[in-house]
């Protein structure tokens, strides 16, 4: 079993507020990634990190937010949930240039 | 284009039968590939890594070739428990910068039918 864990795994939380997922992982991974997903669809990259203090906008573009303040954190913010954030987020990280990506079990975000 | 490109699917296949999946990869510099699975309403998993003699793990195969930039994934005596997403990952150099990073293809879906 991959050491990267999620929290929460599930969240419902009114639109307006502040939220922020959390993602840490024990393997000493230094590239972290955070992923967008709906239901039956493909993944989107919306965020990255090469290490500590490296943070790179993905694929997608997204009102998130990320640091990178130590290697094994990487929490995703949002200032003011909207309905439209409702999805499912991965967090995942690798070692180096090869090595394959391991993810944690998701946050499903719902906002009402 | 898109950095992976995958077979759009689905695949609807009975048990049994062989199945074989392609992914084509814009970068010739990529170093390393991955077959990931997912099923339903879960986090993807590493099924295999694929290197470039092309490697075997019981009933799945995976190819590589760099000359075409493609990649194959092959199941053989598909099993009802094979039913899942599976994607195609390359880790390449990102646009604008000499680091590498994971790009996933958007995924195959298969269902093997009884």
């Amino acid at each position: 079993e991959a050491d990267i864990y999620q929290t929460p795994r599930y969240l419902v939380i009114g639109t307006g507020k502040k939220i922020t997922l959390e993602c840490s992982q024990t393997m000493g991974h230094d590239k972290m990634y955070w992923y967008q997903q709906d239901p039956g669809m493909e993944l989107h990259l919306i965020h990255y990190s090469y290490g500590v203090n490296s943070t790179e906008k993905g694929d997608l573009s997204s009102e998130s937010t990320v640091s990178r303040i130590r290697t094994e954190h990487f929490p995703l913010t949002l200032e003011s949930a909207r309905p439209s954030h409702t999805s499912q987020y991965l967090c995942a990280s690798n070692l180096g240039q090869n090595t394959e990506a391991f993810f944690g079990q998701g946050t499903r975000l719902t906002v009402v | 284009r898109k950095e992976v490109e995958q077979d759009p699917g689905p695949f609807n296949v009975p048990e049994g039968a062989t199945v074989a999946f392609n992914c084509t990869y814009s970068n010739s510099a990529s170093q390393s590939f991955f077959w990931y699975r997912q099923d339903c309403r879960k986090e993807p998993k590493l099924l295999m890594s694929v290197y470039s003699s092309g490697n075997e793990d019981g009933r799945f195969t995976a190819q590589l070739n760099r000359a075409s930039q493609y990649i194959s994934l092959l199941i053989r005596d598909s099993k009802l428990s094979d039913s899942a997403t599976y994607l195609c990952v390359v880790n390449m150099q990102s646009r604008g910068s000499t680091l590498g990073r994971l790009y996933f293809g958007r995924g195959t879906q298969l269902t093997v039918w009884p």
